[in-house]
């Protein structure tokens, strides 16, 4: 079973309008939370980080929020482009207790949003 | 564009070879990260390294292995390749590990295809 739980697992949604997707988490204890888009094909680009002392984050239409006490985030994505088209995905930072410059990260497996006109 | 080159960009060989792909992280990162995402997959992590050192493994396999050169630039070598090797393969770089909100910047990937 996944530490990082995305769903849906994937979303159709009409040109303009709003959607939110889900990530549940079972990664204890950790650092951060961050939302990377990935277009088909191409390299994940950070969409937002917050560290799990942050409930919410935005970057232009996208807002993250973020619930340590229920290990909940979600990416809502207000007034969807055609570009919006993408994999969306939650990956959870352990921390690192030792300093070891460890990078210990935990993707979920993605949402495929595709925005249609 | 990431900062992050990864070369090949495409690459078709066939099953018992050997490939190496190549990672240049951006100016002054010191982590690097391999990740293989197979065809409609998420993302798996392999291994990271930190100024040459490996500091922590995935699920990589016997068969495939990396390092990072003293110029930071890193190498995923696979080897005895078989037709589930074909995926995307990413490389990431980082200032420090993410659990300091050092940033993830990731590559183009490599696309390798084994026949």
């Amino acid at each position: 079973k996944n530490q990082v739980e995305q769903s849906p697992q994937s979303l159709i949604i009409l040109e303009g309008k709003n959607c939110t997707l889900q990530c549940n988490y079972t990664v204890s204890p950790f650092s951060n939370l961050r939302w990377y888009k990935q277009d088909t094909g191409r390299g994940p680009v950070s969409l937002t980080i917050m560290t799990f002392s942050e409930n919410t984050k935005s970057n232009g239409r996208y807002t993250a929020t973020l619930d340590a006490d229920t290990k909940q985030s979600s990416l809502h994505i207000t007034a969807s482009q055609l570009s919006d088209s993408a994999s969306y995905i939650c990956v959870v930072s352990l921390p690192d207790l030792y300093n070891t410059n460890a990078g210990k990260s935990t993707f979920g497996d993605g949402t495929t949003l595709t925005v249609k006109p | 564009d990431s900062g992050v080159t990864q070369t090949p960009k495409h690459l078709i060989t066939a099953t018992g070879q050997r490939v190496t792909l190549r990672c240049s992280p951006r100016s002054g990162d010191l982590s690097v990260y391999w990740y293989q995402q197979s065809l409609d997959q998420g993302l798996q992590f392999l291994i990271q390294y930190y100024n040459g050192e490996e500091r922590a493994k995935g699920n990589i396999l016997e068969r495939f292995s990396a390092q990072q050169f003293p110029d930071l630039h890193s190498e995923l070598n696979l080897s005895s390749l078989e037709l589930g090797d074909s995926a995307l393969y990413f490389c990431a770089s980082s200032v420090g590990p993410p659990a300091n909100t050092g940033e993830l910047f990731f590559g183009e990937g490599s696309r390798l295809t084994v026949l």
